[in-house]
């Protein structure tokens, strides 16, 4: 069974553009969740859809944003870019809500350099 | 807001040596995750923990689960280079869901603990 994919792999934009980055789950999850993570603030929580619907949202502005699509691939998009978002995002897909003693499944995330 | 604390944050052992990583966590939860990712790597499974007393093993690795305590441990037994890596605990609260109702899949992590195994 494929794993979590994640395009691009890395990506280098500079200050001010936007970015799209991709999050294909495994087959069979519906449940997407996003992560950032930097060596200052570790791994933080960004956003969580099922069923095309965003259902958690962590503390982050609104420059980021996401969407699932009916297939349950999901893209988020960082707009108006700092040298602060330069991390990588992680996707981790799983079954669904109320699916208890299943963990998250992890992408090999997106490392994005902001310049 | 739930904080998610371990300890040690580094952690440089012998090989053959025992340790142990503590994870507390402040607010109730029965739902406990533990991750090992190498470096430039993403994050592996490897233990789910969901009630209180619960204990799982898995080769050299214990997890094990204190609800009352809001304490997971993380036990290493006779340690082994391979397991040079860093390792982090989650929590996964059910939360209000945007969308109505209530959801988990917001896991809150902790700072992870680097670890280093030598001869």
């Amino acid at each position: 069974k494929a794993g979590v994919t994640q395009t691009p792999r890395y990506l280098i934009k500079t200050r001010g553009q936007q970015v799209t980055l991709s999050c294909s789950p495994i087959s069979g999850h519906r449940s997407v969740s996003w992560y950032q993570q930097t060596p200052g603030q570790g791994l933080q929580f960004l956003f969580e859809y099922f069923s095309e619907t965003q259902r958690n949202k962590g503390n982050f502005p609104g420059r980021f944003s996401g969407r699932q699509f009916s297939n349950s691939r999901s893209e988020m998009n960082v707009s108006t870019l700092e040298l602060g978002d330069s991390a990588l995002y992680l996707c981790a897909s799983s079954l669904g809500p109320g699916q208890r003693g299943r963990p998250q499944y992890f992408g090999p995330g997106t490392r994005l350099l902001v310049l | 807001e739930l904080k998610v604390e371990q300890n040690p944050l580094f952690l440089s052992m012998q090989e053959g040596k025992n340790y142990t990583i503590y994870c507390n966590y402040s607010t109730t939860s029965d739902r406990l995750y533990w991750y090992r990712q190498d470096p430039g790597k993403s994050l592996e499974s490897l233990f789910v923990l969901l009630s209180n007393g619960a204990v799982k093993q898995e080769g050299r690795l214990m997890a094990s689960l204190d609800t009352k305590a809001r304490l997971s441990t993380l036990h290493i037994t006779a340690a082994v280079h391979d397991l040079s890596a860093t390792y982090f605990c989650a929590v996964d609260l059910r939360s209000s869901s945007n969308a109505g109702g209530t959801s988990y899949g917001k896991l809150t992590f902790g700072q992870g603990t680097i670890l280093t195994v030598h001869p």
